[in-house]
């Protein structure tokens, strides 16, 4: 089945850097990568996502690369803020039949944001 | 309403209780999930249900039941657990299960003594 690794496991930034979480994924017809940001206490909660025919996507301070032939994809936050500090998780959809909607999450990365 | 709501909140159990969590959604999802997530962890997919049918079961243990009554309701029902059973369980919806956004509940914190 599908394996994803992600990497760091924690992550310490200062107010207003960019922090850069990365994963990796082994099915390689995988078609589908969320990423789900969750507080302490709280729901994942999808923060951006994108699929197997775009290489990029942009939504604010957060962005996403992807990059199909070596099989990694990778969230950039800009201008971090206290509120950014929480575990992301990565996530990957295998392809095949039946498989669409089985996701398959990254160990986590807790960012934390200094102010 | 654009919100998977569980309940309850926090469930304390014996081994050899049962009792049920609950999941409901009315944004017209067609596909619902159960994950468990130990402290620490991501989630772990346990079940899928598409279309009110049970798709993929990720080899769970019999003590974990799960049920789809209908599209907007999901429940799971728990018996003879384990202390290792203990975790938050998270309930999910998607549009109709292919390779689609899925949204999750607030979770039940379940804890097995």
């Amino acid at each position: 089945g599908e394996n994803v690794e992600q990497h760091p496991s924690t992550l310490s930034v200062q107010e207003g850097d960019s922090a850069v979480i990365k994963c990796t994924y082994s099915d390689s017809a995988s078609n589908y990568f969320p990423w789900y940001k969750q507080e302490l206490g709280k729901r994942p909660q999808l923060i951006i996502d994108i699929r197997s025919n775009v290489g990029e996507k942009k939504d604010q301070r957060i962005a996403v690369t992807l990059n199909k032939t070596a099989k990694h994809f990778s969230l950039h936050i800009t201008e971090t803020q206290p509120e950014d500090s929480a575990v992301y998780f990565c996530a990957a959809t295998p392809g095949g039949d039946n498989a669409g909607n089985m996701l398959t999450f990254g160990g986590g990365t807790r960012l934390m944001v200094k102010p | 309403d654009t919100e998977v709501t569980q309940t309850p909140k926090h469930l304390v159990m014996g081994m050899t209780n049962k009792k049920s969590l609950k999941c409901e959604q009315h944004m017209g999802h067609r596909a619902m999930y159960w994950y468990k997530q130990k402290a620490k962890k991501p989630p772990e997919l346990m079940f899928v249900y598409s279309y009110e049918k049970l798709s993929i079961n990720e080899s769970v243990p019999s003590r974990f039941s799960p049920e789809c009554p209908n599209s907007s309701l999901l429940n799971l029902h728990l018996h003879a657990l384990q202390p290792e059973d203990s975790a938050l369980y998270l309930c999910a919806s998607s549009q109709d299960g292919t390779s689609d956004t899925q949204y999750f509940g607030p979770g039940t914190r379940l804890t097995v003594l």
